[in-house]
């Protein structure tokens, strides 16, 4: 259980071009959703939290007119790069928060690797 | 700002022994605790959580943690070349949903 898919896995684009990452939570209701980046040899970094039906929680130093966020439904959020430049190229994963009594586990997608050129 | 912590690495154990990794993060108001394993290229892989002092144990894993010193460690024992990874340790703040995460611990297995 708690499998999260993401989609594409990998996509090249050019440089003022938008992407649409979509992250997935497959057997399970996921109320909140986040949204890291990593860069080469970085750790991950949070970029947002998202929660369905309200607007999302930006982290300091994230645009969120550049990263719009949309969790539309129980199971879906999606990240769209707008007017991706080389910078934004890096790993992103998301991940979707299950609930129990007292555990927050997160579960990550496989990760999308963009590549602006 | 919240900081958690980790050795960089490379860590290098031979096969079969004890590996020990060690995470301290700055937040006293932590709540949840994490360890996620996370291959070349690919996302973390949730390895083991602990919400309360004092050790859990999982197979080959044992968290470890000590909120007043505001250290959480990682045993892995019979070490095996598949756990050749970095890990990474993950912190959940009080009052707040998203984790942050150490750079993280690069550790080699030695057949």
């Amino acid at each position: 259980g708690a499998v999260v898919s993401q989609h594409p896995s990998w996509v090249i684009c050019k440089s003022g071009t938008s992407v649409k990452i979509e992250c997935r939570s497959l057997d399970f209701q996921a109320t909140t959703m986040f949204w890291y980046r990593q860069f080469p040899k970085q750790s991950l970094m949070l970029m947002a939290t998202s929660n369905e039906g309200s607007k999302a929680t930006y982290e300091q130093g994230v645009e969120k007119d550049k990263f719009l966020i949309n969790h539309a439904s129980l199971t879906l959020s999606t990240l769209t790069v707008t007017s991706a430049h080389p910078e934004d190229s890096s790993f992103y994963i998301c991940s979707a928060k299950t609930t129990g009594r007292v555990t927050d586990t997160q579960y990550f997608g496989p990760g999308t690797r963009l590549t602006v050129l | 700002q919240k900081e958690v912590e980790q050795n960089s690495g490379p860590l290098s154990v031979p096969e079969g022994a004890i590996a020990s990794l060690n995470c301290t993060y700055s937040d006293r108001g932590s709540q949840s605790f994490f360890w996620y394993r996370q291959y070349s290229g690919k996302s973390p892989e949730l390895i083991m959580s602990i919400y309360s002092n004092g050790d859990k144990e999982d197979g080959r894993f044992t968290a470890q943690l000590n909120k007043a010193s505001q250290y959480v460690s990682l045993l892995i024992r019979d070490s095996q070349p598949s756990d050749s990874a970095t890990y990474l340790c993950a912190v959940r703040g009080g009052g707040a949903d998203g984790l942050t995460f150490g750079k993280g611990t690069h550790l080699i297995i030695q057949p």
